[in-house]
């Protein structure tokens, strides 16, 4: 079955960029039938919706992010990734990557999470 | 965006009760809304999908209804594994926004 897997640095210096990059085994990243999801959730609290990217390229962001946040898919890595600019403490969670079936609005599956820590 | 707001927060109960969790939308989403489980250290796990369909390999104990602003999660049954928190998630439009979370513990 399709596995998902985050990577990237667990710490970031303040106004720097964190860049995280979700895997996809298991399955093509390249089916039109799904929507490639990244959803954050800070420290003991609920989790924040980041973003989609479908194969094609096309995304949609949280408006609460959106100045700051790219996401990119790579179909010959089966992966994407995402990049959020100018970090502060606040953007301290856990970031997890998932698949939405296009047009259904779940999640299922999800990657891990991976913790970053912003911090000098 | 869609608030959506869970209630309670947090519940205890003992192993065998039947328990309920509700979430209510700021707006219709029709059944556009979405259970997750999640465990201490672990990513949320899909249980409920477009309000009362159970995600393949989810014991049938959970159960989901509602429609329009007013949903529930009920656990018929409860199981050891099953004291974690869970979230609604609505998918009616973007940004797709989730409740606060319920935690369920043992009495």
């Amino acid at each position: 079955q399709v596995q998902l897997q985050e990577s990237g640095p667990g710490l970031v210096e303040p106004s720097q960029t964190l860049s995280l990059t979700c895997t996809v085994s298991g399955g093509s990243i390249s089916s039109d039938a799904y929507y490639w999801t990244w959803i954050r959730q800070h420290p003991g609290k609920g989790l924040e919706w980041i973003g989609y990217i479908y194969y094609s390229g096309t995304t949609y962001y949280n408006p609460s992010l959106k100045s700051r946040v790219t996401i990119s898919v790579d179909t010959s890595k089966n992966h994407f990734s995402l990049k959020l600019s100018s970090v502060t403490a606040a953007d301290t969670a856990v970031y997890y990557c998932a698949r939405d079936p296009r047009g259904d609005n779940w999640f299922d599956p999800w990657g891990q999470g991976t913790l970053v820590t912003v911090s000098s | 965006d869609i608030q959506m707001t869970q209630s309670p927060s947090s519940l205890s109960a003992s192993v065998g009760d039947r328990v309920s969790i509700t979430c209510r939308a700021s707006q219709s989403i029709t059944s556009y809304l979405n259970w997750y489980q999640q465990r201490p250290g672990k990513a949320p796990q899909l249980l409920i999908y477009s309000a009362s369909s159970l995600q393949s390999g989810v014991p049938s104990r959970f159960s989901g209804s509602g429609s329009g602003t007013d949903f529930t999660l009920t656990i018929s049954g409860l199981q050891p594994e099953d004291f974690a928190t869970y979230y609604c998630q609505q998918g009616y439009s973007t940004p797709h926004t989730f409740g606060q979370g319920s935690k369920l513990e043992i009495k």
